[in-house]
Parts: C-alpha cells; sequence; structure tokens
C-alpha cells in the first residue's frame, strides 16, 4: 500500500497570502495523484485530478505540480472561502489511499 | 445536475448489519465506478469498496468479508451491505463516483457502531 505524507500538518496564513502545500507518495504514483478540498460538516470537493488538472469549476488560483513522489497543491492568493482541509489521493497502485490532510487555517 | 443521495446510516450494536443506499441522479450508475469512502470522527479519509462498471468489485483488507457492494441499474443506486460491524466501522460513508479521482460525492450517512 502507498503511504502519502502531507506537510505541514497546518499552515497559518492570512487572505491574499499564497498557499504552498505538499504530498510526498512512499513509492512513484506516476501522474495519479488528486487532491481535495473539505469544509467542515462537507463531503470533500476534487479541486485537482491526474496531478495537474483543475477540476470542473476549480478556479484558477488553484493549480497542481509533481509527478513520481513529490507533489504541491498551490493557492496563488488566498480567499477566505479556501481555508479548509486539503488531502491529496492516489490510485497509481491498489488501493487507493489518501494521504492525512493539511489544515489550511487564518492566522 | 449530478447528485448522491446517502442513506441508511444509524447506531447500531457490534456484530450487527447495516445496508447504506445511495441514489444517484444525472449520470447512470452503471457506466460508472462506484465507490465508497468512510470518515472515522475526526480523521481522514479511507476507501472501502469499488464496484466497476462491469461488475467487479474490490473492497479494503479492513472490510474484506464483512462488506458487500452491489448496484441496482433499475433504481440507479449502489449499496453497501455491512455485516459483522466493529466500534472501528464508525464513520461517516460517503458514495462517489469514480476510482481513480472521485468526482462526485454525496453528502455522507453517519454510521455509528455502539453498544
Amino acid at each position: 500500500e502507498i503511504v502519502l505524507t502531507q506537510s505541514p500538518a497546518t499552515l497559518s496564513l492570512s487572505p491574499g497570502e499564497r498557499a504552498t502545500l505538499s504530498c510526498r507518495a512512499s513509492q512513484s504514483v506516476s501522474s495519479y495523484l488528486h487532491w481535495y478540498q473539505q469544509k467542515p460538516g462537507q463531503a470533500p470537493r476534487l479541486l485537482i485530478y491526474d496531478a495537474s488538472d483543475r477540476a470542473t469549476g476549480i478556479p484558477a488560483r488553484f493549480s497542481g505540480s509533481g509527478s513520481g513522489t513529490d507533489f504541491t497543491l498551490t493557492i496563488s492568493s488566498l480567499e477566505p472561502e479556501d481555508f479548509a482541509i486539503y488531502y491529496c489521493q492516489q490510485r497509481s497502485n491498489w488501493p487507493a489511499t489518501f494521504g492525512q490532510g493539511t489544515r489550511l487555517e487564518i492566522k | 445536475e449530478v447528485q448522491l443521495v446517502e442513506s441508511g446510516g444509524g447506531l447500531i450494536q457490534p456484530g450487527g448489519s447495516l445496508r447504506l443506499s445511495c441514489a444517484a441522479s444525472g449520470f447512470t450508475v452503471s457506466n460508472n465506478y462506484m465507490s465508497w469512502v468512510r470518515q472515522a470522527p475526526g480523521k481522514g479519509l479511507e476507501w472501502v469498496s469499488v464496484i466497476y462498471s462491469g461488475g467487479t468489485t474490490y473492497y479494503a483488507d479492513s472490510v474484506k468479508g464483512r462488506f458487500t457492494i452491489s448496484r441496482d441499474n433499475s433504481k440507479n443506486t449502489v449499496s453497501l451491505q455491512m455485516n459483522s460491524l466493529r466500534a472501528e466501522d464508525t464513520a461517516v460513508y460517503y458514495c462517489a463516483r469514480g476510482y481513480s479521482d472521485f468526482d462526485f460525492w454525496g453528502q455522507g450517512t453517519l454510521v455509528t457502531v455502539s453498544s
């Protein structure tokens, strides 16, 4: 089973700042790495699929990069609604696994 | 509009059984991979099971032999039969479309296993 390690666990930033979230895989997942946003009491929402493709309706301030074992989710300029928990997920190898999440909080 | 609505959660004693359902609209479940993903209280996400468009099913090791995923094409629904429930199965269970990535999710249904 591939383990995904996200860092940092918590990121404290202010609106308007740039956020950089990391996801590292225990072995290569090629580009089969996806990112989700989850707000309290809500289901996760797909943001980025296949490492760098934005899902339908996702604002351009969200971008993803990376391949192999190291991936990054960048939010170029934080909006108030972006403060949430972010998860990465892979399905390169069975079973699908998720990272433990990064909490993005308002500083 | 794509929509997924789960139902069937509740409080159940250890060793008991529960059946979750997921009603889909806006697309055809039989043409898609459909998964169940769960989230224990205050914890992260865990994939549970998938049913492929061809009908093949797979399970996480933690539920294999206890849970069964199925679908009803006539009702456009996916179900998860959960037997021999344990305290560690307590979670919000989400129905999601897909398996490589999960592009649509239901709102989730809470399953609490406790005596």
